[in-house]
């Protein structure tokens, strides 16, 4: 099955700096791929998410890339705010397989 | 939006109680999931459920049970609680070709 690996698993910038989180997965036939944030005492919310049919994806100051033949993909977030500061997870799965299987996380903390 | 409303917030158990807990969604989809949220382990996926009144086993379903009777409701049941289960637990669901909307949690304490 399909495993999910998430690095790093905490990450700390300055307000303003450019955060990075990355994940490679194991499934060569996994073929979506999305990113939650979760906030204290929330439950996980899709931020963004990409298909294996494109390389990269952006809204406003989130983007993904993927690199299919590397079998990874990345979380990039610009001019970070406080209010970036939760716990992100990456996932990947097969479109309507139910099988999604999430990385262990990585808590951001953005630093005012 | 939607909705996905799991029933507690927080719920202490006593060891060998059976637990219920409970999930609602209101845009009529298909799939509904149970996961469970360890530090360090991130979701593991306990039971989903692709239809009313079918179920399958995910990844670490032992000891627990679902019951899905209604299509909104997904219900994860706890036959006879241990204190390794203590845990939050999340439900959520989704259409089926795109990402899954989840509830805020249920953290189970089992003493």
């Amino acid at each position: 099955g399909e495993n999910v690996e998430q690095h790093p698993s905490t990450l700390s910038v300055q307000e303003g700096d450019s955060a990075v989180i990355k994940c490679t997965y194991s499934d060569s036939a996994s073929n979506y791929f999305p990113w939650y944030k979760q906030e204290l005492g929330k439950g996980p919310q899709l931020i963004i998410d990409i298909r294996s049919n494109v390389g990269e994806k952006k809204d406003q100051r989130i983007a993904v890339t993927l690199n299919k033949t590397a079998k990874h993909f990345s979380l990039h977030i610009t001019e970070t705010q406080p209010e970036d500061s939760a716990v992100y997870f990456c996932a990947a799965s097969i479109v309507l397989n139910n099988d999604m299987r999430f990385g262990a996380g990585t808590r951001l903390t953005v630093k005012p | 939006d939607v909705k996905v409303t799991q029933s507690s917030r927080y719920l202490v158990k006593r060891t060998g109680e059976k637990v219920f807990l409970e999930c609602v969604q209101d845009m009529d989809h298909e799939n509904m999931f149970w996961y469970r949220q360890d530090p360090g382990l991130g979701l593991r996926l306990i039971y989903f459920s692709y239809d009313v009144k079918m179920k399958e086993k995910g990844d670490i379903p032992e000891g627990y049970s679902v019951s899905r009777e209604k299509k909104e409701r997904f219900s994860l049941i706890l036959e006879s609680a241990s204190t390794n289960q203590t845990s939050m637990y999340l439900c959520a669901s989704t259409e089926g070709a795109g990402g899954y909307t989840f509830g805020s949690g249920t953290r189970l304490t089992v003493v």
